[in-house]
């Protein structure tokens, strides 16, 4: 079965740093574009990053960029997003997400399978 | 960056009825447009990728048109397991970027 299953939410002040994991199985995840996407409570999709497959290529939304860093460990099937300099802002359910198709950086079709979410709040 | 404004907000149908839902990006993004359902308390779902693809699985009263800056999604008959939130998401560039959401209710 394909799974995508995410870890690393807490609560933490603001400020401070997390980073999430999300554990790939049932598919070849090196071949994958990965996406993280994020939903603050009762608030829309925001896209946060997305990671080649091979690791090399990244993109940030604007309201992440200098803070959160996206990457992979195709060894583990594992995809993660250290987060830094948290702000009240942050405050969202975390999703990790897989193309619809294989191959490089290939975001173009969307994401067919996703993750369960983290939550992760920041208060002090 | 690309905007995307969907339309409407929210809108209350009965089953059996006709739903459009429309998505307008900034400026051009070719066919690079998907849609995705969500429930409440649960991860979105892929309905259509690029504007008028279905994924595979989606029943065909789902479908998707349109090119440029102009989208739409249409359920051809509500069913009771279509009330939910509806995003449109562009994927022409980096950074992605998803509409507001349009919310069909139940009338």
């Amino acid at each position: 079965e394909v799974q995508l299953v995410e870890s690393g939410g807490d609560l933490v002040q603001p400020g401070g740093s997390l980073r999430l994991s999300c554990a790939a199985s049932g598919f070849t995840f090196s071949t994958y574009t990965m996406h993280w996407v994020r939903q603050a409570p009762g608030k829309g999709l925001e896209f946060v990053s997305v990671i080649s497959n091979d690791g090399l290529t990244t993109y940030y939304a604007r309201s992440v960029r200098g803070r959160f860093t996206v990457s992979r460990d195709n060894s583990k099937s594992t995809l993660y997003l250290q987060m830094d300099s948290l702000g009240i802002e942050d405050r969202a359910v975390y999703y990790c997400g897989r193309a619809t198709f294989t191959g490089g950086m290939n975001y173009y079709f969307g994401v067919d399978v996703w993750g369960q979410g983290t939550t992760v709040t920041v208060s002090s | 960056d690309i905007q995307m404004t969907q339309s409407p907000s929210s809108l209350s149908a009965s089953v059996g009825d006709r739903v459009t839902i429309t998505c307008r990006a900034s400026q051009n993004i070719n066919k690079y447009l998907n849609w995705y359902k969500q429930k409440v308390g649960k991860a979105p779902k892929l309905l259509i990728y690029t504007a008028s693809s279905s994924h595979i699985g989606v029943p065909s009263r789902f479908s998707g048109s349109g090119s440029g800056t102009d989208f739409t999604l249409t359920i051809s008959s509500l069913e009771p397991d279509d009330f939910a939130t509806y995003y449109c998401q562009q994927t022409y560039s980096a950074p992605l970027s998803f509409g507001g959401g349009t919310k069909v209710e139940i009338k």
